[in-house]
This record gives structure tokens, sequence and C-alpha cells, in this order.
């Protein structure tokens, strides 16, 4: 059972324009969200997170937004470039009470930027 | 440099052999993760340990075991049992077990395949 869903396995834009990346999730639980970026044969690296307390969470170039009652939210890059090619994975977790730090990945969406 | 360092890059497994993936932390992180990357499918737990001497199973360990007896390392052993052990191998580590923002760093990754 995916719990974590990335249904848009590639995405390509051109350079200088909006690149959205969604993620839908189906367990309610969930209240801590964070994109992932990776490139081609090394580990993944941090991009931006949000709690489940606010709608929006912006980092430069890159914001999130966050719709619970949809249990879905998106990556927005703006501008794009082309070194921001790379896979982007979605993630979730849920305090509890073993808060175990575990998070759990949607399947990736691999965005191309061409120049 | 803080970091997280997996070794070695590629590693090759004979029908029947156990190997050893290595993870070393020198980020005095408290919680680390094995994670396993397989085209299309995103990052799958296998093993999590919070705290030195102890670690518990994730979603896929069947076919794999960790120890964990210094706060910096947590190796990952692939045993003959795992049928199909041919993935993409991320150890990660956090903070503490404990704490609020549930970031993750990422190791560089190692490339297990079959021969």
């Amino acid at each position: 059972d995916q719990q974590v869903k990335q249904n848009s396995p590639s995405l390509s834009v051109q350079e200088g324009r909006i690149s959205i990346l969604n993620c839908d999730y189906t367990n309610s639980m969930f209240d801590y969200f964070l994109w992932y970026k990776k490139y081609p044969a090394e580990g993944p690296t941090f991009l931006i997170s949000i709690s489940s307390i606010k709608d929006k969470n912006e980092d430069g170039r890159f914001t999130v937004f966050l719709n619970k009652s949809a249990k879905h939210l998106s990556l927005h890059i703006v501008p794009s470039q082309p070194g921001d090619s790379a896979v982007y994975f979605c993630a979730a977790s849920s305090h509890g009470s073993s808060n175990t730090g575990k998070l759990i990945f949607g399947q990736g969406t691999t965005l191309q930027v061409k120049p | 440099d803080g970091g997280i360092t997996q070794s070695p890059k590629y590693l090759f497994r004979k029908e029947g052999q156990n190997v050893t993936l290595s993870c070393e932390q020198n980020l005095n992180h408290d919680a680390m993760y094995w994670y396993r990357q397989d085209p299309g499918q995103g990052l799958r737990l296998i093993y999590y340990s919070q705290i030195v001497n102890d670690f518990q199973k994730g979603d896929i360990a069947e076919g794999y075991s960790v120890s964990r007896e210094k706060k910096e390392s947590f190796p990952l052993t692939v045993t003959s049992a795992q049928k199909n052990p041919t993935a993409f191998y991320l150890c990660a580590s956090r903070d503490s077990p404990l704490a609020t923002n549930e970031k993750l760093f990422f190791g560089s990754g190692t490339q297990l395949s079959v021969l």
C-alpha cells in the first residue's frame, strides 16, 4: 500500500519557467512533509520541508504548498534552471510515541529542465 | 567535514554470498537508517537504529541484518536469503529520534549487483 504517491514519473520544462511537482498521501496522521533532490548515483539531499500546521513554506526559488483536506502537496520551482534536473522525492512522517524518524517516500519524479 | 560515508561505492555479490555495506557518520547523530532504492519504487526502509546496541526492522528487513556497536557505525549485511539484492543502498542519520525536525542526512550510496 503506497502511502505517499508521486503519480508523474517525469516532467520536462523549459529553463526560466515554473516546475510543479506533485505528491499525494493517504495517511491522515502524517504531519511533516519533506522534499529531497537526488542526482544519479548520489544520496538524496534535503530541499525543503513543511509542517502540517502551515500551508506554505518558501525558500528562495523553492516553495512547497500543503493542502491537508486534499492530502496533497506540491513543490514549485521558479525559475527553473538546468541544474535543477534531478529526481525529486516527496517524503512524509508522523509524530507518534515512537517518533523513530521513519520517512515514507514517494516513487520520485524525474525533472528535466531544458536550456 | 561532517557527513556520512558509505563504502564501497560499487559491490558485486556472488550466489550464496553474504556481503556487508559500510556506513560511518561523524555528525554525532543518535539515529541511523538503511534504505533501499529500486527503479520506480522510491526509497524503502530496511532497518533503523535509534541508539547504540539497539535496532528495529523496517518495512523490508527480510534477508538483511545490521549491528550498532558504535554510535558512528551502522553496517548492513545482505545475506544469501535476500533473493533480489540488486539495488542502490542508502544510509542516513538524524540528530535525535526525539527531534521535531525529522530531516534525514544521506550518504552517497552503494550500488549492489549480483554476478
